[in-house]
């Protein structure tokens, strides 16, 4: 079955306390990209990836990394997370930029 | 604006039609889509039209656009709880290709 996987799905942290969120795409898709979804402010991007070690910024990229070793995983690393960082994320996958997004199903992230 | 720009809220009768309407930023866009999301589910791709279209169909869904005033519309017609869900509506913005988000509709359908 053609998805993207999050793992994990629910964590509760603690501020500083690295941690990485996985993502991982079984359709061969270049494009890949990480939001977060804030009520009242719909899905900012944190970072997308075009492709095999070619990452950049979004538009909210402050306190998170990324990284693309290969082309089916796209980690979200926060090094030090803060109570800002309480978010929805989802990581997304798709063929080129231009083409269609499929999203992950979320991961719910609380940091105390 | 800078937004997209969604109401909040939706609340309808079952069987009767539903309205979400989106403003959005980029005259130039090129695609315009329509998210769903359901309780704990990640956002599911309902469908989008191409910028040099006004309207397009898929079964009890139909999609509006109006380019001179950067207005989107979903129409879901004879709406079930089933469809009780958070719509998003997001435009593929023409200098970057990023995808710029609308806050998101919560629809209640209502028995």
């Amino acid at each position: 079955e053609a998805q993207v996987t999050q793992n994990p799905r629910y964590l509760i942290t603690v501020t500083g306390k690295k941690l990485t969120v996985t993502c991982s795409q079984n359709m061969n898709h270049e494009y890949m990209s990480w939001y977060r979804q804030d009520p009242g402010l719909g899905l900012r991007q944190i970072y997308y990836s075009m492709n095999v070690e070619v990452t950049d910024k979004g538009d909210v990229p402050e306190g998170y990394k990324v990284s693309r070793k290969e082309k089916r995983n796209f980690p979200l690393i926060l090094e030090s997370p803060s109570p800002n960082q309480t978010s929805l994320y989802f990581c997304a996958s798709s063929f080129s930029r231009e083409a269609t997004q499929y999203f992950g199903p979320g991961t719910r992230l609380l940091v105390l | 604006g800078e937004d997209v720009e969604q109401s909040l809220f939706l609340s309808v009768r079952e069987g009767d039609s539903s309205v979400i309407n989106c403003t959005y930023t980029d005259s130039s866009s090129t695609y315009l889509y329509w998210y769903k999301q359901e309780p704990g589910a990640g956002l599911q791709l309902l469908t989008y039209i191409f910028s040099n279209m006004d309207m397009k169909q898929d079964q009890r869904l139909t999609v509006l656009l109006n380019k001179k005033d950067k207005h989107l519309s979903l129409r879901i017609a004879d709406t079930q709880t089933g469809d009780s869900a958070i719509y998003f509506c997001a435009e593929r913005v023409y200098n970057n290709n990023d995808m710029r988000f609308g806050a998101g509709t919560r629809l209640t359908v209502k028995p």
